[in-house]
């Protein structure tokens, strides 16, 4: 197994959107929609923000938002604010109760 | 409120076994779809080391790791356990402990990790 291609880093301005992509191949993330996305601070817990490509745990922003096509599966965070800063790291089921992570992507909020 | 410590040695000798438990409270650690352990190398990014899924007993290890590691759970001590044979520089990471759910996928409670450094 590989880990999922994320680029190394995206910037923004606050207020702005951004997408971040993860890259996978037919056998993770394109094999079915269990792709999640977390999001981890500094010194920080990762924490999930999404799962199944597009649903959002409670309490989770709706600015926010996964979507998928193909092997390709993508995060899209509106309305940029300073606290959106962080890493970001997506996974994908790989079959056979095996899970693989993207390399992850630094967000800088300018 | 679920809670997940996870414990054990700060420090390992290269060619050692490395033993980490993690304790959940607040929550029936029998009442997980499963248990996984994931760890973060300093500065780089997150590996899925394996999973013990309740029902079964079955227990999936990421390929590179398979020959030397070993997950299990103790229900009466609410303990998820890891064990990672022949330690070298490149096992030196922050351990996380994380519940596995069926409802969202795939890991929805982590612990705080635990850095392990491997010493030659």
């Amino acid at each position: 197994q590989s880990a999922l291609t994320q680029p190394a880093s995206v910037s923004g301005s606050p207020g702005q959107s951004i997408t971040i992509s993860c890259t996978g191949t037919s056998g993770d993330v394109g094999s079915d929609d269990y792709v999640s996305w977390y999001q981890q601070h500094p010194g920080k817990t990762p924490k999930l923000i999404i799962y199944n490509v597009n649903a959002r745990p409670s309490g989770v922003s709706n600015r926010f938002s996964g979507f998928k096509s193909g092997t390709t599966a993508s995060l899209t965070i509106s309305g940029l604010q300073s606290e959106d800063e962080a890493d970001y790291y997506c996974c994908s089921y790989a079959g056979v109760s095996y899970w693989v992570f993207g390399g992850g992507t630094k967000l800088t909020v300018l | 409120q679920m809670h997940l410590q996870e414990s054990g040695p700060g420090l390992v000798r290269a060619s050692e076994t490395l033993s980490l438990t993690c304790t959940v409270s607040g929550y029936s650690i029998s009442s997980a779809y499963y248990w996984a352990w994931i760890r973060q190398p300093p500065g780089k990014g997150l590996e899925w080391i394996g999973s013990f899924y309740l029902t079964s007993g079955n227990t999936y290890y990421t390929p590179s790791l398979k020959s030397r590691v070993t997950i299990s759970v103790d229900t009466s001590k609410s303990q998820v356990s890891l064990q990672l044979s022949s330690m070298t520089a490149s096992d030196t990471a922050v351990y996380f402990c994380a519940r596995g759910s069926r409802v969202t996928p795939p890991f929805d409670n982590w612990g705080q990790g635990t850095l392990v450094t491997v010493s030659s």
